[in-house]
């Protein structure tokens, strides 16, 4: 199985500024169409995940701009520019190139 | 609004077997995968697996195969997971989560983000 890792695992962050969580593969997610295979979910505390970005830096649908992933082959980013409020919680990237799908253990996002 | 609405919470003893419901709206039942995804007490996610209603076709994480089995009622277009022989270990928050597909990225084997996801099942396994 893949394993993902993150960084750090906890995260403070005064409203306004940015944040930015690592993501790290134990396999490239990378197939011979050379998309990237890495989604970041966001668990909102007492809620489902919801999806935030998929394929590596694609945003879903109603996410706002202020996030932004990227990264290739094992290495990915999360941004937050501008955190607010309402992006406090767990921020969790999921491989799925390969079955079973994995996720990271987990980035926890709180305000200073 | 594309909902998926899953089933109340269960109490169970070790060695029984849950079986939890998702029952989704709109065409996701005919258009989209279901996966499962539980969340034991402060944990993380653990993927176990999924199925494609309109074909049957399932998948089931390794740790789990043997103990899980998800079905699909196509008249109630209700995805269904089934986990027997309860573990303590097993007490966790049991999600299901519409699966949007991509590309595909190996014969067979096609990428899919989970865009939709049920409110939660818990399920406590105590003697």
């Amino acid at each position: 199985d893949i394993v993902m890792t993150q960084s750090p695992l906890s995260l403070s962050v005064t409203p306004g500024e940015s944040a930015s969580i690592s993501c790290r593969s134990s396999q490239s997610l990378v197939h011979s169409n050379e998309h990237y295979y890495l989604d970041w979910y966001l668990q909102k505390p007492g809620q489902p995940p919801q999806l935030l970005i998929s394929l590596t830096s694609t945003r879903a649908p109603g996410i706002p701009d202020r996030f932004s992933g990227s990264g290739s082959d094992r290495n990915f980013t999360l941004k937050i520019s501008r955190v607010e409020a309402e992006d406090v919680g767990v921020y969790y990237c999921m491989q799925g190139i390969q079955s079973p799908h994995t996720f990271g253990p987990g980035t926890r996002v709180d305000l200073k | 609004q594309v909902q998926l609405v899953q089933s109340g919470a269960e109490v169970k003893k070790p060695g029984s077997s849950v079986k939890v419901s998702c029952k989704t709206s709109g065409d996701t039942f005919t258009k989209y995968g279901i996966t499962w995804v539980r969340q034991a007490p402060g944990q993380g996610l653990e993927w176990m697996g999924g199925i494609i209603p309109t074909l049957g076709k399932t998948t089931v994480a390794q740790s789990l195969q043997g103990r899980v089995t998800i079905t699909a009622d196509e008249l109630t277009a209700t995805v269904y997971m089934e986990l027997n022989s309860l573990r303590f270990e097993d007490m966790a928050i049991y999600y299901c989560a519409r699966a949007t597909f991509g590309m595909e990225i190996y014969p067979s084997h096609y990428y899919y983000y989970l865009d939709v996801w049920g409110r939660g099942t818990t399920v406590t396994v105590s003697s």
